[in-house]
């Protein structure tokens, strides 16, 4: 399934199953972008990152693709567990003083 | 070993008081944060410190007032507290320059205003 990060919306997968969460972020400037998984009751946890100058990334069952020409950022979940429950943020980097400005999440729900 | 630890983790407090959240890292970043998590799970930044210098510094009310008294920490203070600064404030690190650093984010300080 896929899902907008807009707005929190939810995303509900049955475990075993791939993720995809998509992202569209705004300053077409923007060099490095991170995604971040958020667990209810605690900070934003990094997942992965991916630069600019890249179009995709692979970690430990999570993929981020880049698509620079729309501006369009997603994150795949492999194999989707119950643990992977959480809200799940884009984020870009630009400008001055590192900042990183987040997109508005959206939340993964894993069905058993 | 917790890398970016805040305190108090749960505030309650009355309208109109000040209170002040505490943050510290111990990854040997030179640039802290501060944001702002709404009811909608939103962040936002509010401050950035680098060296114990202010260097972003977004629209946010007088009333909060950051302070640096070493790279290791960044604490913010709130004077005169109002119903909607109820929030989560989350205290982050980072080392500064170049491309992909990333930041590292405390587990949060949830400020509720009664």
């Amino acid at each position: 399934g896929e899902s907008v990060g807009l707005h929190l919306p939810t995303l509900s997968v049955q475990e075993g199953d791939n993720s995809i969460i998509n992202c569209a972020y705004s300053n077409s400037a923007s060099d490095y972008f991170i995604w971040y998984k958020q667990e209810s009751g605690k900070g934003p946890q990094f997942i992965i990152d991916i630069r600019s100058n890249m179009d995709k990334r692979q970690g430990q069952r999570v993929t981020v693709l880049l698509n620079k020409t729309v501006k369009h950022l997603s994150l795949q979940i492999a194999a989707t567990q119950p643990g992977d429950s959480a809200v799940y943020f884009c984020a870009e980097k630009s400008g001055a003083g590192n900042m990183l400005t987040f997109g508005g999440g959206t939340r993964l729900m894993v069905k058993p | 070993d917790t890398a970016v630890s805040q305190t108090p983790k749960y505030l309650v407090t009355q309208m109109g008081n000040d209170k002040s959240i505490k943050c510290e890292q111990n990854l040997g970043h030179d640039t802290m944060y501060w944001y702002k998590q709404d009811s909608k799970k939103f962040l936002k930044i509010m401050f950035s410190y680098n060296n114990k210098e202010l260097i972003i510094n977004e629209t946010v009310p007088n009333r909060f007032s950051p302070k640096s008294p070493d790279k290791a920490h960044l604490n913010l203070h709130i004077n005169s507290l109002e119903l909607g600064d109820s929030a989560v404030y989350f205290c982050a690190s980072s080392q500064y320059g170049g491309n992909g650093n990333t930041i590292y984010f405390g587990e949060g300080s949830w400020l509720t205003v009664v």
